[in-house]
C-alpha cells in the first residue's frame, strides 16, 4: 500500500535559520513526489516535483528537496527561513501504475517562523 | 500560465438551498478534480474527470453533483447539504490524468459554510 508520512506535525524556526521538513513514503514502484505549500485560506501551490531526472530538486522561493531511494525519503529544506514561509506544507506521492493521477497526501507540517 | 480559477471565493448556504461552485482552467488540461479540505487536514479527493468523463467518484454523497460541460470548466452542484459539509472545496487540473505522475495545479478554493 502507498503511504506518506510527515514526521513532524509542527516545526518552528527563527527567521534566517535553516528549515527542514521531513517526508517518508512507501510505494511499490518509483513514484513522482511533490511538495506543496498552503498559506492560510489559500489553495495549494506547487513548490517542487521529483520525477527521477535528478535526485536533488530545486523549487521556488529557495526550497529544495533530495530524493533518497534507500531511505524512502524526500525531505524539504531551505537555507534561511523568511517570515513569508509560515504555512502548511504537504508532501505528496503520485504512485506509478494507477489509472488516473491519484495522489496521496501526507498529513501536513505546519511551519512557524519566529521573528 | 498555470492558473486555475474558482468562484465564488466564499459561500454561505442553508440546508435547503441549491448552489453551484465553478472551476475554470485554460491550460489545455484534460483532467480535472474536486477535493474537499477540512481545517488542519490534507485535501480529500471527491471526483475526477478525464477527457470530460467522470472517471472517479470517491463514494461522495449524492447531494454533491459534479458536471464537466467542456474541457475548461468544472462545476460542483450542491443541494440539501449538511453542516458537516462546511469546508474548503478545491479544484485542480492536470494534463491528461492517465496515471503518469503529472503535476496537479490547484485553484484558490471556495470556502463553504452550511448553516
Amino acid at each position: 500500500a502507498q503511504s506518506v508520512t510527515q514526521l513532524d506535525s509542527h516545526v518552528s524556526v527563527s527567521e534566517g535559520t535553516p528549515v527542514l521538513l521531513r517526508c517518508n513514503y512507501s510505494s511499490s514502484y518509483s513514484p513522482s513526489l511533490f511538495w506543496y505549500v498552503q498559506h492560510p485560506n489559500k489553495g495549494l501551490q506547487l513548490l517542487l516535483k521529483y520525477t527521477s531526472a535528478a535526485t536533488l530538486v530545486k523549487g521556488i522561493n529557495g526550497f529544495e528537496a533530495e530524493f533518497k531511494k534507500s531511505e524512502t525519503s524526500f525531505h524539504l529544506t531551505k537555507p534561511s527561513a523568511h517570515m513569508s514561509d509560515a504555512a502548511e506544507y504537504f508532501c505528496v506521492v503520485s504512485p506509478a501504475g494507477t489509472s488516473y493521477d491519484k495522489v496521496i497526501f501526507g498529513p501536513g507540517t505546519s511551519l512557524s517562523v519566529i521573528p | 500560465d498555470t492558473e486555475v480559477t474558482q468562484t465564488p471565493k466564499h459561500l454561505v448556504m442553508g440546508m435547503t438551498n441549491k448552489k453551484s461552485l465553478k472551476c475554470e482552467q485554460h491550460m489545455g488540461h484534460r483532467a480535472m478534480y474536486w477535493y474537499k479540505q477540512k481545517a488542519k487536514k490534507p485535501p480529500e479527493l471527491m471526483f475526477v474527470y478525464s477527457y470530460e468523463k467522470l472517471s472517479i467518484n470517491e463514494s461522495v454523497p449524492s447531494r454533491f453533483s459534479p458536471e464537466c460541460p467542456n474541457s475548461s470548466l468544472l462545476n460542483l452542484h450542491l443541494h440539501a447539504l449538511q453542516p458537516e459539509d462546511s469546508a474548503l472545496y478545491l479544484c485542480a487540473s492536470s494534463l491528461r490524468g492517465r496515471g503518469e505522475g503529472e503535476t496537479q495545479y490547484f485553484g484558490p478554493g471556495t470556502r463553504l459554510l452550511v448553516l
